[in-house]
């Protein structure tokens, strides 16, 4: 299998809060996880990328020091939007990457997403 | 750089009705091409893949032929269903090194009884 959990799918948080979304990998070892950020009826834009153990790299214009992205072990990265404003609002979608999934280590297998609603 | 052209929606056809996405692609190389599909309120899943010029990927009556010549990969069913109702996007990966994925905008398919 290729299993990828999100948690929360859904959150809504009052401005100025902080958020954490986590992604696992359920059944292989993520060894590359991604964060996309989707807005309605948009395809999806890679915000970062991260390899384990190692720094995120983010696309440009993402803000590092607003979205952080931990990615500590084979099976876990998080996501966590600081001082969340209502443009933050979005749905935020991991994906992951790596040895033993189904169609091999180069395919992204997708998160169900989390949809964040900022007040 | 690397970019994915789908034909916009949405798509609406009547079930059994025969589907075609257009997906065409610019990138160096010989990128891996992938369909995946989106339903309402969830995330991405893969439907299929192909890795190299005139493989074609197949998964639950959907098809797409990697075309080098034509730079395509256009995803097809025979006879779809109510349920295949949801948002395709095709993307491509380039053939060095990196996982990244670049996307299309996405097709959204709209299957009535």
């Amino acid at each position: 299998g290729a299993v990828v959990s999100q948690h929360p799918s859904w959150v809504i948080c009052k401005s100025g809060t902080s958020v954490k979304i986590e992604c696992r990998s359920l059944d292989f070892q993520a060894t590359t996880m991604f964060w996309y950020r989707q807005f309605p009826k948009q395809s999806l834009m890679l915000m970062a990328t991260s390899n384990e153990g190692s720094k995120a790299t983010y696309e440009q214009g993402v803000e590092k020091d607003k979205f952080l992205i931990n990615h500590a072990s084979l099976t876990l990265s998080t996501l966590t939007v600081t001082s969340a404003h209502p443009e933050d609002s979005s749905f935020y979608i991991c994906s992951a990457s790596g040895p033993g999934s189904d169609s091999g280590p180069d395919t992204q297998y997708f998160g169900p997403g989390t949809r964040l609603t900022v007040l | 750089g690397n970019s994915v052209t789908q034909m916009e929606g949405p798509v609406t056809l009547s079930e059994e009705a025969f589907l075609t996405i257009n997906c065409t692609y610019t990138a160096t190389g010989y990128p891996s091409l992938f369909w995946y599909v989106q339903y309402p309120g969830e995330g991405l899943q893969l439907l299929l893949k192909a890795t190299k010029a005139d493989d074609k990927g197949s998964n639950k009556g959907f098809e797409a032929t990697y075309r080098k010549e034509t730079t395509s990969f256009h995803l097809e069913k025979g006879s779809v269903q109510v349920s295949d109702s949801a948002v395709y996007f095709c993307a491509l990966r380039p053939l060095s090194g990196y996982s990244t994925l670049t996307f299309g905008k996405g097709t959204m398919l709209l299957v009535s009884p």
